[in-house]
């Protein structure tokens, strides 16, 4: 059973591009989690979906950010015009149902 | 709002010797989940231990053990028989039983272990 995939590991945009993160749960999950890790900080939470909803995005910033979790294929982050402060390293994790949460590798965005 | 708060940014132990990392957090929840978990360099993140706030014994896994003090809010994190590979960023962790599964993480702490 695989584990939680995210990709690209690594991204690069300039200023005022999109960046698109994918993260594929773990078979049989249908709970996704986006948390984002600054430079020296812990993991803030983002967003919370389900296939197709989206739960709870207290954490995600109002403009410039979104996610989906589609009824088929992977949870996306989509943020747009990135600027500097975007840089950091973006985590997925997923659960079966409301349980312990299983973390992928992460995406370094950095923002030139 | 939960917080959780560590306050050692960095601690550092000698190889084969005992290290206790801490943790508080801030809650009027009764009934939660309280975690561990290990960052080494290559930025995974793994879980190392749990704690469900209505067990009074305090969890253990191997080398890794934790103090858990309800009444007073801490959660700290015993690691015994240091190893190098130990070396890692520790971040503790709340999980409301409420409010989502999201996870509130403490801003770590930098474990260094000496040779």
């Amino acid at each position: 059973n695989a584990g939680v995939m995210q990709n690209p590991r690594h991204l690069v945009r300039r200023r005022g591009q999109e960046a698109r993160l994918r993260c594929s749960p773990m078979k049989g999950h249908s709970h996704v989690y986006w948390y984002r890790q600054l430079p020296e900080e812990g993991l803030k939470f983002m967003v919370y979906l389900q296939k197709e909803n989206i739960i709870d995005e207290s954490g995600m910033p109002k403009e410039r950010f979104s996610a989906e979790f589609p009824k088929e294929g992977p949870s996306i982050l989509r943020i747009q015009q990135v600027v500097r402060g975007d840089s950091a390293a973006y985590f997925c994790a997923s659960s079966p149902v409301l349980d312990e949460q299983f973390f992928g590798p992460g995406t370094r965005l950095t923002v030139l | 709002a939960q917080t959780v708060t560590q306050s050692q940014p960095e601690m550092s132990v000698q190889e084969a010797e005992t290290v206790t990392l801490s943790c508080t957090y801030d809650t009027s929840e009764s009934d939660y989940y309280l975690f561990w978990y290990k960052q080494p360099p290559s930025r995974q993140m793994i879980l190392v231990i749990r704690q469900e706030a209505y067990k009074q014994q305090n969890a253990t896994e191997n080398r890794f053990s934790v103090n858990f003090q309800k009444a007073a809010k801490s959660f700290s994190l015993k690691i015994s028989d240091s190893q190098l590979g130990d070396a890692a960023m520790y971040f503790c962790a709340y999980r409301s039983l409420r409010a989502g599964n999201m996870l509130t993480f403490g801003g770590g702490t930098r474990l260094m272990v000496k040779p």
